[in-house]
């Protein structure tokens, strides 16, 4: 079964500062697998997505993600947070039958 | 561009009480999903739709109903509240053209209280 950990539940980093945030992947097969952010009382909007290719894939607002099979991993990166990136951070893995699988988010703090 | 409409924004319901959430899309898109939202647990898939008239039960369907009767639209049903709850109910939409076509676009979400 497909399923989707982001281990840190909270982050907190300062404005310009770079940033990492966590998303390990369980999925039998090559993945698809996205990010998404959530800004406070709005819906998901995509970041990025990765198809199978080129491990590093560019998203929005600067935001990049490296697949690792051999970790079964997907983590966001950012080199400069803004004060604009405060908001929850979704990983999602796709299933076989389209059918997205979400972790439980990350909450970026960012301070000045 | 398009956009997904949810209503109502707010719904406060009282234990046992039937409600009934509203999506409207006008992407034309062929799929539709219903996710539940609590603190600290992510997005659980609740129903899913890929042309009107269908409907496929995710991991939370229980206690809930569908009904998917034009392709702009999929409701979502709270068959028996359940005392206390708070949770946000997300719809979205994709298109349908297999994987790689798959991008799932939100809407705002329907906070739900019972009291």
């Amino acid at each position: 079964a497909q399923s989707v950990t982001q281990p840190d539940a909270r982050v907190t980093v300062s404005e310009g500062a770079s940033l990492q945030l966590r998303c390990k992947y369980s999925y039998f097969g090559t993945p698809y697998l996205f990010w998404y952010v959530q800004y406070p009382r709005q819906g998901l909007q995509l970041l990025l997505k990765y198809y199978p290719g080129d491990p590093v894939v560019q998203g929005v607002n600067g935001f990049e993600a490296e697949f690792s099979k051999s970790n079964s991993s997907f983590h966001l990166r950012k080199a400069s947070v803004h004060w604009s990136d405060w908001a929850v951070y979704f990983c999602a893995v796709l299933s076989n039958y389209n059918v997205l699988y979400f972790g439980s988010g990350t909450k970026l703090t960012v301070e000045p | 561009g398009g956009i997904i409409t949810q209503t109502p924004k707010f719904l406060i319901g009282q234990e046992g009480q039937k409600l009934t959430l509203k999506c409207q899309q006008n992407f034309n898109h062929d799929t539709m999903y219903w996710y539940r939202q609590d603190s600290g647990k992510g997005l659980r898939l609740i129903y899913y739709s890929i042309t009107e008239n269908d409907l496929q039960k995710g991991d939370l369907s229980e206690g809930y109903d569908a009904s998917r009767e034009k392709k702009s639209s999929f409701s979502l049903t709270v068959t028996s509240a359940q005392k206390n709850e708070m949770a946000v109910f997300l719809c979205a939409s994709s298109p349908t053209g297999g994987r790689g076509q798959d991008t799932q676009y939100f809407g705002p979400g329907t906070r739900l209280l019972v009291l």
